[in-house]
């Protein structure tokens, strides 16, 4: 079975650090990995996926993520964050095999908190 | 460009009542989905569609109905609205293909 998890709840880091938000997942086939952000009151926003090729996936607002297959991670990460990158954070996947299935499984989110 | 939008943002009803929440798309995307936000539940999937007049069920799709008759709405309607039908709800779209999905602003839904 396919299934996403994001094991903190909540990430605090100081502006200026290097901060990382995890996510792990486990399909039967090659995965297709998103990343998305949720400001508070707002819908959902693309950040960055993952289909194939370079391990290393950039996105928007500086962000970029590292597909680990052998620990079936993908870990979302920025080099200096800032205050403005509070928000929730949620990764999702899906099964590249899964063939008609067009549903994406997602994680719980993780609630990131800079702090000045 | 107005690209997805919801209506209405908020709405109150009571328990019983009909409410029908609104999604309109304007990139001629073929998939739609709504999902439900819950705290501790993160998103789930309610319903989606992967084309006009083809629609499948997600995960909760109990207590709720849609249709898609053309390619750009994908309403949702609450039959007959229950307390534990509160959340905010989010429609999304995508191609296909590498399944990026464009989410709206979102409905908060409150059923006294």
């Amino acid at each position: 079975a396919q299934s996403v998890a994001q094991p903190e709840d909540q990430v605090n880091v100081a502006e200026g650090n290097p901060l990382t938000v995890k996510c792990t997942y486990s399909v039967s086939g090659n995965p297709y990995l998103f990343w998305y952000v949720q400001y508070p009151n707002r819908g959902l926003q693309f950040l960055l996926k993952y289909i194939t090729g370079d391990n290393l996936v950039k996105g928007s607002y500086g962000f970029e993520a590292e597909f680990n297959k052998s620990q079936t991670s993908f870990h979302l990460k920025k080099p200096s964050a800032l205050v403005s990158d509070s928000a929730l954070y949620f990764c999702a996947v899906r099964d590249a095999w899964a063939g008609n299935n067009r549903k994406l499984i997602w994680g719980l989110g993780t609630s990131l908190a800079v702090n000045p | 460009d107005a690209g997805i939008t919801q209506s209405p943002r908020y709405k109150i009803t009571e328990t019983g009542r009909q409410v029908t929440l609104m999604c309109h798309q304007t990139w001629s995307h073929s998939y739609m989905f709504w999902y439900r936000q819950d705290l501790g539940h993160g998103l789930r999937l309610i319903y989606y569609s992967a084309a006009a007049d083809i629609t499948d069920k997600g995960e909760v799709p109990d207590g709720y109905v849609v249709s898609r008759s053309k390619t750009e709405n994908f309403p949702l309607t609450l039959e007959s609205a229950t307390r534990s039908q509160t959340s905010v709800y989010f429609c999304a779209s995508s191609v296909g293909g590498a399944d990026t999905q464009y989410f709206g602003p979102g409905t908060r839904l409150t059923v006294l």
